[in-house]
Order: structure tokens, then sequence, then C-alpha cells
């Protein structure tokens, strides 16, 4: 159990759909990463957080976005959905704004858009 | 765009036998991990190597950085079943801001 916890592990939807996984961070971490992994495209990194505040962004659509609350939990909003956006989504929270520390995952949201 | 490819992108080999997965890039990384991924689960943390040339050792595991910090392997002496899974490399370079780029995966099974 890494610590971070991740909601629904599971989610089947309809293209042009809007989802909302959600992530709580291990206690005490303040960083959150969000992953995108897909079979033909590997583990892609799309936004991190620190704080509250974004502090990276990488391959995010603009259909997508997301929000690190005040609790540091982190959400992550998926809008007019794709068949190609079925893919695990993955939470990462890290104790370090920046870094070598390490990761740790949750055990992912698999979403299905049909 | 992919920075960091992985070889063999899948290997399955008879427990016992030793193995050496790849991770290459044309770009210089201020470090590198190695993760193991297995189903239903997310990656998890095996390793961290920084210095160029830096070698590892985790039981069987054996991790090596490259000397300019482009590449790396891993090496396995003695695979076990419980060895199998997606192993990740991940690299961390600085765009501006610094993120983790991960590798495209070799998938491991080893065969009772």
């Amino acid at each position: 159990d890494s610590g971070v916890t991740q909601t629904p592990k599971h989610l089947i939807t309809a293209t042009g759909q809007r989802v909302t996984l959600r992530c709580s961070p291990r206690s005490g971490d303040l960083s959150v990463y969000w992953y995108q992994q897909s079979l033909d495209q590997g583990l892609q990194f799309l936004i991190q957080y620190y704080n509250g505040e974004e502090r990276a962004k990488g391959n995010i659509l603009e259909r997508f976005s997301a929000q690190q609350f005040p609790d540091l939990h982190s959400e992550l909003n998926l809008s007019s959905l794709e068949l190609g956006d079925s893919a695990l989504y993955f939470c990462a929270s890290s104790s370090r704004r920046a870094g070598t520390g390490e990761l740790f995952f949750g055990e992912g949201s698999r979403l299905t858009v049909l | 765009t992919q920075l960091l490819e992985q070889s063999p992108q899948f290997l399955s080999i008879q427990e016992g036998e030793n193995l050496t997965v790849y991770c290459n890039s044309s770009s210089v990384f201020s470090s590198l991990q190695w993760y193991r991924q297995e189903p239903g689960e997310g990656p998890v943390l095996l390793v961290t190597v920084v210095t160029g040339g830096e070698v590892k050792k985790l039981k069987r595991l054996t991790f090596q950085f490259g000397d300019a910090r482009k590449d790396s392997s891993l090496h396995i002496t003695a695979a076990q079943p419980g060895d199998t899974g997606l192993y990740l490399c991940a690299g961390l370079h600085y765009f501006g801001n610094e993120k983790l780029t991960f590798g495209t995966g070799t998938r491991l099974t080893i065969i009772p």
C-alpha cells in the first residue's frame, strides 16, 4: 500500500461525457502528479501540483484540467471524452517540490470511453 | 515525443536465467529511476541513480547509469517468477520546470 488513494478504480462512460478522477496523496506529501498510461504510449506525464499550485505541465490536453485543494487532494477533470482517452490514469505523490524524490503511485483509475 | 526508449519491449525467459534491460535517450538526465509495475497496481520505485557511471545493487538486480547520463541498464541475475512485471525507467531533466519522463517500458515474464 503506497498510501495514495485514487477513486474510482474503474469508470465506463460514453464519448462526449465528462468525468472527474480523485486522488488523495500520502499523508504529508505536498506534490501531486497525474500520469496517463495507455498501451501504445507508456506513462505520460500530464501535470504536477505542489501545495495547491500548478508547478509543471506535460502533455495535457486542453479538454483536461486539474486542481489541488487546500487539503492537498487533487482532481483530474476530463471533458468531451473521446475513444482515445481510454487509459489508466495514475496519481502519484511526493514529499518534494522537485528533484530526485521517490514518487508513490496510487493503483490508478481505469477509464473506458465507449 | 518519447525521450526514453527501452529495449526489449517484451522479454520472456526461463527461471534461473540472466537478463539485461536497456534504457536509452539522446538527452542528458540529472538522475534516473527504475520502477516495477505489477498488474492492477501503480509503479513502485526500485532505485535512483544520480552520478554518471554509478552502479547500484538491489539483491539480484544491478542498475547502472551511463557515464554520459544518457542511458541506463538493469541486469537481473537468476531471474525468479516474482521478477515478472513491467519495468519502467524514468529520467529527471530540466525544461524550465523539472519533470520526470518515463520510458516505454519492458514487460518481463519469468517462466517457472
